[in-house]
């Protein structure tokens, strides 16, 4: 089956640093890759998603990249404010399977 | 508008009781799941159920269990519970896979914290 590994596993930051959170994937024919943020004591929400037919997708402030030759993704944070503080988490999934495989997270300071 | 909601937020209980944890959604999706995150915020899924297959990991004992009324519910019963079933329980919901592009964002319910004393 998948594997999904994350790093780090903290991330400390000032306000206005650029923060990157890595993750590799293990099965070649995943092709969904979505990033979700999750603040203290709230539920997990997608904040960018990118499938394998595209390199690079942008949002604001936020950017993920995939190089699915060396099957690997990540999610640039610019910028960075407070609010970003949370728990990063990426995902993949196979075409034919609804079941995705999560990272460990990785946990995101941002000090004012 | 809630578009996944469970009950109840919060749920302390003894060790040995059964209890359930309801989840309901009003997106239209076919597809509903169970995670379990534990203290170091490892989100681990239980189930994941659609109106035609029942997807199990096999790392979930047996005490637990989805039951799914109709396609908006998807309740986890737990019986007989451990002290290590404490932790926080997702319910989450997405579109059918289909199709060439056929997997889309998961939708998370609040959540439930699970105390068992």
């Amino acid at each position: 089956g998948e594997n999904v590994e994350q790093h780090p596993s903290t991330l400390s930051v000032q306000e206005g640093d650029s923060a990157v959170i890595k993750c590799t994937y293990s099965d070649s024919a995943s092709n969904y890759f979505p990033w979700y943020k999750q603040e203290l004591g709230k539920r997990p929400q997608l904040i960018i998603d990118i499938r394998s037919n595209v390199g690079e997708k942008k949002d604001q402030r936020i950017a993920v990249t995939l190089n699915k030759t060396a099957k690997h993704f990540s999610l640039h944070i610019t910028e960075t404010q407070p609010e970003d503080s949370a728990v990063y988490f990426c995902a993949a999934s196979r075409r034919g399977s609804y079941i995705p495989t999560f990272g460990r997270g990785t946990s995101l300071i941002v000090h004012p | 508008d809630t578009a996944v909601s469970q009950t109840p937020k919060y749920l302390v209980t003894q060790m040995g009781n059964d209890k359930s944890i309801k989840c309901e959604q009003n997106l239209g999706h076919d597809t509903m799941y169970w995670y379990k995150q534990d203290s170091k915020k490892f989100l681990k899924i239980m189930f994941s159920y659609n109106n035609k297959e029942l997807i199990i990991n096999e790392t979930v004992p047996n005490r637990f269990s989805p039951k799914s009324p109709d396609k908006a519910h998807l309740n986890l019963h737990i019986n007989s519970l451990e002290l290590g079933d404490s932790a926080v329980y997702f319910c989450a919901s997405s579109r059918l896979a289909g199709g060439r592009q056929n997997n889309y964002e998961q939708y998370f319910g609040p959540g439930t914290r699970l105390t068992v004393t």
